[in-house]
């Protein structure tokens, strides 16, 4: 089956800690995106990447790091910088400005 | 101003009606206009995707593009149970990148 995979579902961090979040997708799509979704906000994006080992800043990049080593995986760590890390973080692939596929997400809870 | 505006609900209707969600955008340079559908945990399905001012059927799903007036709206005929989800219209352009921007969404609950 074809699609995008995030882990884990749910993740908790301490304090001061890094956590990276997993994107896998088997579409063969080169784009890739990061979104955090708030309540009430909608998505924001994070960072996106149009082909591997590119990369650019999205609307709220600050306490973020993404790789794109490999065309299939793109990677984000949640920093100690973010200071308000608790959200829903959702990864999306496309081939073209018309089809973005999203995965399933993954709640990152402080605690 | 946002360069999306959507409202967000929530919405309630009775099954079987007709629901009608709507946008708004700015700037005219977007050209692509999608609906996604996220039920309550769970990622952003796609529902339609339209680049052309007029209508698009899918189903019991019509998205509806104004480009004149910057306006796009998404119907549900016979609404089910099933729909009660929130609704994103997203719109999307091409120069140089692959960019979307999405509105904040609309919560619908289609009451049995």
């Amino acid at each position: 089956d074809g699609g995008i995979t995030q882990s884990p579902k749910y993740l908790f961090r301490k304090e001061g800690q890094n956590v990276t979040l997993s994107c896998e997708q088997n579409l063969n799509h080169d784009a890739m995106y990061w979104y955090r979704q708030d309540p009430g906000q909608g998505l924001r994006l994070i960072y996106y990447s149009q082909i591997v080992n590119d990369f650019q800043k999205g609307d709220i990049a600050e306490g973020y790091s993404v790789s794109r080593e490999k065309k299939e995986s793109f990677p984000l760590t949640v920093t100690s910088a973010q200071k308000n890390p608790t959200a829903f973080y959702l990864c999306a692939s496309s081939r073209s400005v018309t089809e973005a596929f999203f995965g399933q997400g993954t709640r990152l809870t402080v605690v | 101003q946002k360069e999306v505006e959507q409202d967000p609900g929530p919405l309630s209707v009775p099954e079987g009606a007709i629901v009608s969600l709507n946008c708004t955008y700015s700037n005219s340079a977007f050209q692509y206009f999608m609906w996604y559908r996220q039920y309550s945990r769970k990622g952003p399905e796609l529902l339609m995707y339209t680049y052309s001012s007029g209508n698009k059927e899918d189903g019991r799903f019509t998205a509806q593009v104004d480009k004149s007036s910057k306006y796009i709206s998404l119907f549900i005929r016979d609404s089910q149970p099933s729909d009660s989800a929130t609704y994103l219209c997203a719109i999307g352009a091409t120069s140089g990148t692959y960019k979307y921007i999405f509105g904040t969404g609309t919560r619908l609950k289609v009451l049995a």
